[in-house]
């Protein structure tokens, strides 16, 4: 079944430093992929997507993401990390197609963003 | 476009009452919306997906006749806890989906709820 790992559970960063939150997931076919931002006590805003195209993908807030197939990742990356960065990123995975697709989340990871 | 609105966005309330929140599409129909639940530091458990008009589809574990959900219309999803107990406390979380961007979900706020 398809599924999502997200193997850093927590990581520190200092502010204006890069970033690159780590994502693997399982599927036989082209995933729609996906990372959402989660500040505390709120909903989930989409970050990007990836459906087909351009493997490189950009998002909001400076975020770009790239899906590789070899390595069955979706990385999300950001050169400079600002402090409102501070948040519960998720990276998920549609389970299914068309009506039936259900999104499947990883575990989340925690960024800490240090002054 | 594609805004989700859910109320209330915290209650609390005693053991044994129910409680309802409501999830809306602001600016679309969805033919599809669903429920999670987010317990703290983790991630969103699916609950159960509502097809407008039709009965909701529940996933492994979830209680149908504690959580129930109604999706009555194209803007509109309830999801009702009864009898609620201490454990059922947890950050709800609403989504939608249109029939036209069926790989897209876009998500409410959250309800925070409480049962003391």
């Amino acid at each position: 079944a398809q599924s999502v790992t997200q193997p850093d559970i927590h990581i520190t960063v200092s502010e204006g430093a890069s970033l690159e939150l780590r994502c693997n997931y399982s599927y036989g076919a082209t995933p729609y992929l996906f990372w959402y931002v989660q500040s505390p006590g709120q909903g989930l805003q989409l970050l990007l997507k990836y459906f087909s195209g351009d493997t490189l993908v950009q998002g909001i807030k400076g975020f770009e993401a790239e899906f590789k197939r070899s390595q069955s990742s979706f990385n999300l990356r950001k050169p400079s990390v600002h402090w409102s960065d501070a948040a519960e990123y998720f990276c998920a995975v549609v389970r299914g197609s068309g009506n039936t697709g259900k999104l499947i989340f990883g575990q989340g990871t925690t960024l800490q963003v240090k002054p | 476009g594609a805004v989700v609105s859910q109320h209330p966005s915290r209650v609390i309330c005693k053991s044994g009452t129910s409680v309802k929140i409501e999830c809306r599409s602001l600016d679309f129909q969805a033919t599809t919306m669903f429920w999670y639940r987010q317990f703290p530091k983790k991630s969103l458990m699916l609950m159960a997906t509502s097809n407008e008009g039709s009965k909701a589809t529940y996933e492994q574990g979830v209680e149908k006749d504690k959580f129930l959900i109604n999706h009555a219309s194209l803007t509109l999803s309830t999801l009702t806890v009864t009898s609620a107990h201490p454990e059922d406390s947890s950050f709800y979380i609403c989504s939608a989906r249109s029939g036209d961007r069926t790989n897209e979900q876009f998500f409410g706020p959250g309800t925070r709820l409480t049962v003391l």
